[in-house]
């Protein structure tokens, strides 16, 4: 089994919708981060939390909100999607400052 | 602004061929840099360096870190058509908080 797991992998949605991707690990580990990645810019940080009860905002927050529900949960919402969040979505997880390790990734198309 | 650039955008090599792939960074309050290798979809690791001058090494992949004059390589010998892949450098900052800076990447193709 997967240590990382994204749902859902891909979704199509209208402007305006609210959306909610959501990651799960079994790796135990404290760290939890949501990236997106678009072509020719790379992967950008959206939101990190360092555990449970702390959320902090990376390069890109705006239009994206994110919710910790448990060390092994963290989802992150778009509450009124636009087509410029169209992307790939990838959740990451690392034990303190060591390696991070992604998941597999959600297409969000934004129509 | 915190950069990260990595050369070349993409590189063709033939099966065999040794390649050597550059990052090179400006950032404040350098932690780490990592290197992850992407194939379909989600991005795996390979390396991570702090220090300068210590070569890192697993199989034909080798990387290096050269903090004076802020770059990393890395180096695959060897080549095999199962390298062809995107490389991705990221460096680990922390100026109060946690952040990590992509490259855009060196697509590597290798042809048989």
């Amino acid at each position: 089994d997967a240590d990382v797991t994204q749902t859902p992998r891909n979704r199509i949605t209208k402007t305006g919708k609210r959306i909610m991707l959501e990651c799960s690990q079994t790796k135990g580990h404290d760290r939890m981060y949501w990236y997106r990645q678009d072509p020719g810019l790379g992967l950008r940080l959206i939101y990190y939390s360092f555990d449970v009860k702390d959320i902090n905002k990376g390069e890109i927050s705006d239009g994206y909100s994110v919710s910790r529900q448990a060390q092994a949960k963290f989802s992150l919402s778009l509450e009124s999607a636009i087509p410029n969040q169209t992307a790939l979505y990838f959740c990451a997880t690392s034990e303190g400052e060591d390696t991070q390790y992604f998941g597999p990734g959600t297409r969000l198309t934004v129509l | 602004e915190d950069k990260v650039v990595q050369s070349p955008l993409s590189l063709v090599v033939h099966e065999g061929d040794t390649v050597t792939l550059n990052c090179s960074y400006e950032v404040t309050n350098f932690r780490s840099l990592l290197w992850y290798k992407q194939e379909k979809k989600a991005p795996t690791f390979l390396f991570m360096l702090t220090s300068s001058g210590i070569e890192k090494k697993s199989g034909r992949l080798s990387s290096i870190l050269d903090k004076k004059e802020l770059f990393s390589i890395l180096n695959i010998t060897a080549t095999q058509t199962g390298d062809s892949a995107v490389y991705l450098c990221a460096v680990r900052t922390n100026f109060g908080n946690e952040k990590l800076t992509f490259g855009t990447g060196t697509r590597l193709t290798i042809i048989p």
